[in-house]
């Protein structure tokens, strides 16, 4: 069963750092990995999505790696800004399976 | 309105009580699923349709019935919940049910059993 683990729960920066956010996954056997945010009670809005061929994704000030091998994703967020003070989800999804494994998530707080 | 709506956005409801959660999607899409997010738990999927069809039933207590009249919109009726139900229900949708189909989500309703 795909367990999906982020480490810190939560995490609080000056504005203007750069950052990185983890993510495990138990089962290296994935379609593609996604990174979600979600700010205070509302859903959910993708950052970006990972194929299990690729090692990377970028958009903006966001870079995502993925580490099948070790089970492994980050999150990247260079020179960080209050706006981008939210909660960041991952989620893989099997390549047996249309269905997303969150994580637990970790809860940024950038500090103005 | 476009993509996925969710009504209402906020609801307190008595364990005795009968409600309905709403989820309405503008994107074309077949398929439609319902998620529990409790706190500091992980998103659950609790429910998936595929054109109408339900094709998931996540080990969900019958106190919580899904219905899709079509494929715009999703219901999750609830009757005598439990406090421990409180949580924020989102719906998602996407093109088609697999794997290289994005899932896009609702703003969720904050639920509140008392």
């Amino acid at each position: 069963k795909q367990e999906v683990t982020q480490i810190p729960a939560a995490l609080s920066v000056p504005e203007g750092e750069n950052l990185v956010l983890n993510c495990s996954f138990t089962d290296s056997a994935i379609y593609n990995l996604q990174w979600f945010r979600q700010d205070p009670g509302k859903g959910l809005t993708s950052l970006l999505l990972i194929q299990s061929s690729q090692r990377e994704q970028t958009s903006g000030r966001l870079n995502a790696s993925l580490d099948k091998s070790s089970g492994r994703s980050t999150l990247y967020i260079a020179a960080s800004q209050p706006g981008d003070s939210a909660t960041y989800l991952c989620a893989s999804r099997k390549d047996s399976s249309y269905k997303l494994i969150f994580g637990s998530g970790t809860r940024l707080l950038v500090r103005p | 309105e476009t993509g996925v709506t969710q009504t209402p956005r906020h609801l307190v409801m008595g364990m005795t009580n009968k409600k309905s959660l709403k989820c309405e999607q503008h994107l074309g899409h077949n398929a439609m699923y319902w998620y529990k997010q409790s706190a500091k738990k992980p998103l659950e999927l609790m429910f998936v349709y595929s054109l109408e069809e339900r094709v998931e039933n996540n080990s969900v207590p019958s106190r919580f019935s899904p219905e899709c009249p079509n494929s715009s919109h999703l219901f999750l009726h609830l009757h005598t919940l439990q406090p421990e139900d409180s949580a924020l229900y989102l719906c998602a949708s996407s093109l088609q049910v697999g794997l290289s189909y994005e899932q896009y989500f609702g703003p969720g309703t904050r639920l509140t059993v008392t």
